[in-house]
């Protein structure tokens, strides 16, 4: 298995609706990362969770880590048409001293109006 | 700031020839990563550097590929001979890094090239 593997691999929901998608990974890290990916675009950094930190908010996303299981959740609530695309988790681990990063697979996020 | 700049935005070449792909990282950022995105193998961590020193290349394909920074404002990566299994989209992101240690900074990518090898 890959570090940083996203779950579901696909995921369809309705506009307003709760979207939650899943990573897990296997090796120490010192952060965890989410991007988003619009087709045909670079990545957009999204949030940046700490190991030390358990719960990260930002707008209308929540990110959760749980170092002790290795896996990590985000939340996208209220969702819009406009957040359909592929999410990525990214580790950074401390052997690296968190200079690389190590992308999942990705979510692929639609949102129908 | 225009971000992360990356040229050409589209390549598309004959097998055998020489691609070069350029990238422009933010200024003020000292670290600088290259990646390939593919269906099949997802996103690739390729090289990167930090102040312009390679640190890590141990995802560059084959010797095939090489990737330098002159400077703190340019990068290429070129591979030649081209192949067709080397299509894809080559990203190139900076970040900034306080200092060696220190907790990793959000990386910013580019938009991208997309090689087509034929």
């Amino acid at each position: 298995s890959q570090q940083g593997e996203e779950d579901p691999q696909a995921l369809s929901i309705q506009e307003g609706e709760n979207a939650t998608m899943n990573c897990s990974y296997k090796t120490s890290i010192n952060n965890l990362q989410w991007y988003r990916q619009n087709s045909g675009r670079g990545l957009v950094h999204l949030i940046l969770i700490r190991s030390n930190e358990r719960e990260k908010h930002s707008g209308r996303l929540r990110v959760t880590l749980d170092t002790s299981k290795k896996s990590s959740s985000l939340l996208i609530t209220a969702s819009r048409a406009a957040d359909t695309a592929s999410y990525f988790c990214a580790t950074g681990r401390k052997e690296t001293s968190g200079s690389r990063l190590t992308f999942g697979e990705g979510t692929q996020l639609t949102v129908n109006p | 700031d225009a971000g992360v700049i990356q040229s050409p935005r589209h390549e598309v070449t004959e097998m055998g020839q020489e691609v070069t792909l350029r990238c422009k990282p933010i200024s003020g950022h000292n670290s600088l990563f290259w990646y390939r995105q593919t269906m099949m193998r997802g996103l690739e961590l390729l090289i990167y550097f930090n102040n312009n020193v390679p640190i890590d290349d141990s995802g560059m394909p084959e010797d095939r590929f090489s990737a330098k920074m002159p400077n703190a404002s340019f990068s290429t990566l070129k591979i030649q001979p081209s192949e067709p299994r080397d299509s894809a989209v080559y990203f190139c992101a900076s970040s900034f890094r306080v200092r060696l240690g220190a907790w990793v900074n959000e990386q910013y990518f580019g938009p991208g090239t997309r090689l087509t090898v034929t």
